[in-house]
């Protein structure tokens, strides 16, 4: 069964630091893996995803990904973090690009102080 | 564009009864997938209708029913509430193709 591992429920940023935010996977198949990030009370926005080809992922809001096969993990980065980038932060995993489901990991709450 | 539409918003029902929710596609998608977020917790699978079928079923009782339309909209009929069910509902469409779910701002159902 695919399941997904977020380490760290919360992470403390200052602005302008490196935010990364980690994310093990565990998968029977070629995953295809997705960050997704959560204003409070609204729904899921796509920050970015791999299905195949490059490893390293380009997302919005100068988020990147790389996928690391050998490590499982799917780690989430970005170079200088900025007040709008507080938020729930959700990895997920699905062994087919589409009609399958979602496994979200728990998440993660990125805090970023001025 | 429209993305995905949800409706209600909010709902407030008493356990016992019996609630519907609703979801619109965002345009050109015919795959809906429904998800439970129950506080502090990441979304779980309910299940996934394509083609006006249930196509995937994940570990919910069969409380939790659905429907998609010729339209590809799509309701979540939940019965027999239990206070247990309070959570935020979303709902994902999809094309089934490789590409992204796209999600709706969810239905925060409070049973009392």
């Amino acid at each position: 069964a695919q399941s997904v591992t977020q380490l760290g429920s919360h992470v403390s940023v200052s602005e302008g630091a490196l935010v990364l935010l980690r994310c093990n996977y565990s998968s029977s198949v070629p995953p295809y893996l997705f960050w997704y990030v959560q204003y409070p009370n609204q729904g899921l926005q796509l920050l970015l995803k791999y299905t195949t080809g490059a490893t390293l992922v380009k997302g919005i809001n100068g988020f990147e990904a790389e996928f690391k096969k050998s490590e499982t993990s799917f780690h989430l980065t970005k170079p200088s973090a900025h007040m709008s980038d507080a938020a729930e932060y959700f990895c997920a995993v699905s062994d087919v690009p589409h009609g399958n489901k979602l496994v979200f990991g728990a998440g993660t709450i990125l805090r970023v102080k001025s | 564009d429209a993305g995905v539409t949800q409706s209600p918003t909010h709902l407030i029902k008493t356990r016992g009864q019996q609630v519907t929710l609703r979801c619109s596609p965002k345009s050109g998608h015919d795959t809906v997938s429904w998800y439970q977020q129950a506080l502090g917790q990441g979304p779980q699978f309910i299940f996934q209708y394509y083609e006006e079928e249930e196509r995937q079923r994940g570990n919910f009782p069969d409380r939790f029913s659905g429907h998609q339309f010729p339209n590809y909209s799509s309701e979540l009929n939940v019965n027999a509430l239990l206070l247990g069910d309070s959570a935020l509902y979303l709902c994902a469409s999809s094309l089934d193709t490789p590409g992204g779910y796209t999600f709706g701002s969810g239905t925060r159902l409070t049973v009392v």
